[in-house]
């Protein structure tokens, strides 16, 4: 069955530095989304993407953020300088409207801002 | 703003028994509920999807209800097993800004089944 891929499974960074977290959504979905979970609270929802812009954002998705979709198969989140409030669980996401609309969730990549 | 709301946020129950893990939702224009499970420090696994117009919806030993009306799902599991223990969480798309929208989820509930 096909599923949504994240890398890597784990980041540690230390505070400022950059990182880039890379999804491959299933193969044949067109909207892309990007949620986080700050470890004891809800899962909340950062941006959705689709023909190559970025559809909704919530205010956490700051200046700081940014979604790109550099081939046809990988979608990647970018945090240009992390602080230690962005350590929590990133978890991408696929859905194909013309099916039944289920968001598909990848595994999650855990990052830790040192 | 949606609010998603689960409670209690952990049931303890023995093998074998019938459970209800209820959901609700303070704005009904919704375009759809969807049930996950979560294992710890893992993904999401989608369980099921009910679309606005529906009532219901099962998978084997899952079923899964929506009240739209009165903002409230219900996630049925029929003889609970030790492999159920997980977290189940809510969640809602809006429906006024299309399929290409966010979920809002609510903060799950924690189960554990005990042998």
């Amino acid at each position: 069955e096909p599923e949504v891929t994240q890398t890597p499974s784990h980041q540690v960074t230390q505070m400022g530095q950059e990182v880039i977290l890379r999804c491959v959504p299933i193969s044949n979905h067109l909207y892309f989304y990007w949620y986080r979970q700050i470890l004891g609270q809800k899962v909340e929802f950062l941006v959705s993407f689709y023909n190559n812009e970025i559809s909704e954002k919530s205010e956490i998705f700051d200046d700081q953020f940014s979604v790109e979709r550099p081939d046809g198969s990988n979608f990647t989140l970018k945090i240009r300088s992390t602080k230690l409030e962005d350590s929590a669980m990133y978890f991408c996401a696929s859905s194909d409207r013309l099916s039944t609309d289920t968001q598909y969730f990848g595994p999650g990549t855990r990052l830790t801002v040192l | 703003k949606q609010e998603v709301t689960q409670i209690p946020a952990a049931l303890s129950v023995p093998e074998g028994e019938n459970l209800v893990l209820n959901c609700s939702f303070t704005d009904s224009a919704i375009y759809n509920l969807q049930w996950f499970r979560q294992d710890p420090g893992k993904g999401l696994t989608s369980l099921l999807l009910i679309q606005s117009s529906q009532r219901e919806q099962t998978s084997g030993r899952l079923n899964a209800s929506l009240d739209k009306s009165s903002g409230r799902s219900t996630l049925y599991i029929a003889a609970s097993q030790p492999g159920d223990s997980a977290t189940y969480l809510c969640a809602v798309k809006p429906r006024d800004t299309g399929a290409n929208s966010k979920l809002t989820f609510g903060k799950g509930i924690t189960l554990s089944v005990r042998p």
